[in-house]
């Protein structure tokens, strides 16, 4: 079955860097788009960046332009998020999930998320 | 990249409807039709429940539908059950630029 599972969240202090990894299964990784979705405590969805299938392209919110990188590694079947810069309100869990849809993207699976919190 | 609006709540009793709107610009829910919505119960990840507007994934009950009128997107919940009771979200494509925003939540309380 599809699995998506994401590592590598933790507490780090403002200003330092963490990088995320979502590992997915059963499914052909190379076929999707995939995106980093974040939620901060108690608060709604925030989209971070997106991937196209074959890596070609990457787009991000605002919010994390210039500080955040995402890629993927087809050999390895894993998205990665690599934050620098962090700050306080990056503080979430953060979501790695495929793109089920050609056009205009539909987040149909999601892993269960991992914890990040920026404090010093 | 403003997030799209969504009433902060919404309920009614079993087998009555909900309806929940999400109010954005002609540069994403007007502009295209691929406004999506999501589940989301508390402390799980959030689940697809509608995509390019009216499309339902398998598996999600028809009771669940979803519709768009100019910059308005809706979803509408017919013969509400004690588990549809949870957080729900739309999204819209928003361009090459900005790409996907998220509304801002809607929490459904069946009474």
């Amino acid at each position: 079955q599809v699995q998506l599972v994401e590592s590598g969240g933790g507490a780090v202090q403002p200003g330092t860097s963490l990088r995320l990894s979502c590992a997915a299964s059963g499914f052909i990784f190379t076929n999707y788009g995939m995106h980093w979705v974040r939620q901060a405590p108690g608060k709604g969805l925030e989209w971070v960046a997106a991937i196209w299938y074959d890596g070609s392209k990457q787009l991000y919110a605002d919010s994390v332009k210039g500080r955040f990188t995402i890629s993927r590694d087809s050999s390895r079947s894993t998205l990665f998020l690599q934050m620098d810069n962090l700050r306080g309100e990056d503080t979430a869990i953060y979501y790695c999930a495929r793109d089920d849809c050609s056009g205009g993207s539909c987040l149909a699976k999601w892993g269960r998320g991992t914890l990040v919190t920026v404090s010093s | 990249q403003s997030a799209l609006t969504q009433p902060p709540s919404a309920s009614g009793s079993p087998g009555q409807s909900v309806t929940i709107s999400c109010t954005g610009t002609s540069s994403d829910v007007g502009g295209y039709n691929y406004v999506t919505w999501y589940q989301q119960h508390p402390g799980k990840a959030p689940k697809l429940m509608i995509y390019e507007v009216t499309k339902r994934p398998s598996g999600v009950p028809d009771r669940f539908s979803g519709s768009k009128t100019g910059n308005t997107a809706s979803l509408i919940v017919s013969g509400l059950q004690a588990e549809d009771e949870a957080d729900y979200y739309c999204a819209s494509y928003a361009g090459s630029n900005n790409f996907y925003v998220f509304g801002t939540g809607t929490k459904v309380t069946v009474l």
